[in-house]
């Protein structure tokens, strides 16, 4: 069974600039969600998607956002990136079940 | 202050020696995740543990969860190289966890494990 994959793996953008993010999540899980992963800050949630609604959001601004397909993929956008904003972005997925939620490698984002 | 805390921040362990690593809650704690990181790598999923005093292992590693003390502790005997890496306690606070994946989790910090042969 293939497990929760993103792209791209690395990227590197320049402030102001805006970059999306893709998750696949793992076959019959229909949750997915997004997290940040900065030094020094440790693993932060994001966003929170169910059945193509956003469920819930961290305490991120609104330049953060996202959505989910039909297919259960999501997206995150990141629209006029910080500095800050250079990161390890993960994606999760987990059934609607009381369940675990499942990781991604991530995509590394470096602002430059 | 950080709603989960972990310690030890960082540990060194000769291999074949025994460790653990707590996770303290500030709020409520129904469930908890552990999870081990390699560097900037994806979480790889442990253990989940839903009710108080329960305990699981697996392989080697051992987490409990004490409701009361809002605590939970991964225990690892006999260690091995192939533990190494970042462990990580992850939870949804301050509510029951329920199904439709609960919600966002919120993690500790980390705690670094390198083994020394």
């Amino acid at each position: 069974e293939a497990g929760v994959t993103q792209s791209p793996t690395h990227l590197i953008k320049t402030r102001g600039q805006q970059v999306t993010l893709r998750c696949s999540p793992i076959s019959g899980h229909t949750s997915v969600y997004w997290y940040q992963q900065a030094l020094g800050l440790g693993l932060q949630f994001l966003l929170w998607y169910d059945e193509g609604e956003e469920r819930n959001r961290g305490n991120f601004p609104p330049r953060f956002s996202g959505r989910q397909f039909p297919n259960y993929s999501s997206e995150l956008n990141v629209n006029a990136l910080e500095l800050e904003d250079s990161a390890l972005y993960l994606c999760a997925s987990s059934t609607s079940s009381n369940q675990p939620q499942h990781f991604g490698d991530g995509t590394r984002l470096s602002i430059l | 202050s950080q709603e989960l805390e972990q310690s030890p921040q960082s540990l060194i362990v000769q291999e074949g020696k025994n460790l653990t690593i707590n996770c303290t809650s500030s709020k409520t704690l129904y469930g908890l995740y552990w999870y081990k990181q390699k560097y900037g790598e994806g979480l790889i999923f442990l253990m989940m543990l839903q009710k108080g005093g329960e305990e699981k292992s697996h392989e080697k590693i051992t987490a409990k969860l004490d409701e009361k003390k809002q605590q939970s502790s991964l225990h690892i005997t006999a260690s091995q190289p192939s533990h190494a890496g970042i462990y990580l306690c992850g939870a949804v606070l301050g509510k029951r966890y329920s199904g439709g994946g609960a919600d966002g989790l919120t993690f500790g910090k980390g705690t670094h494990l390198i083994i020394q042969p």
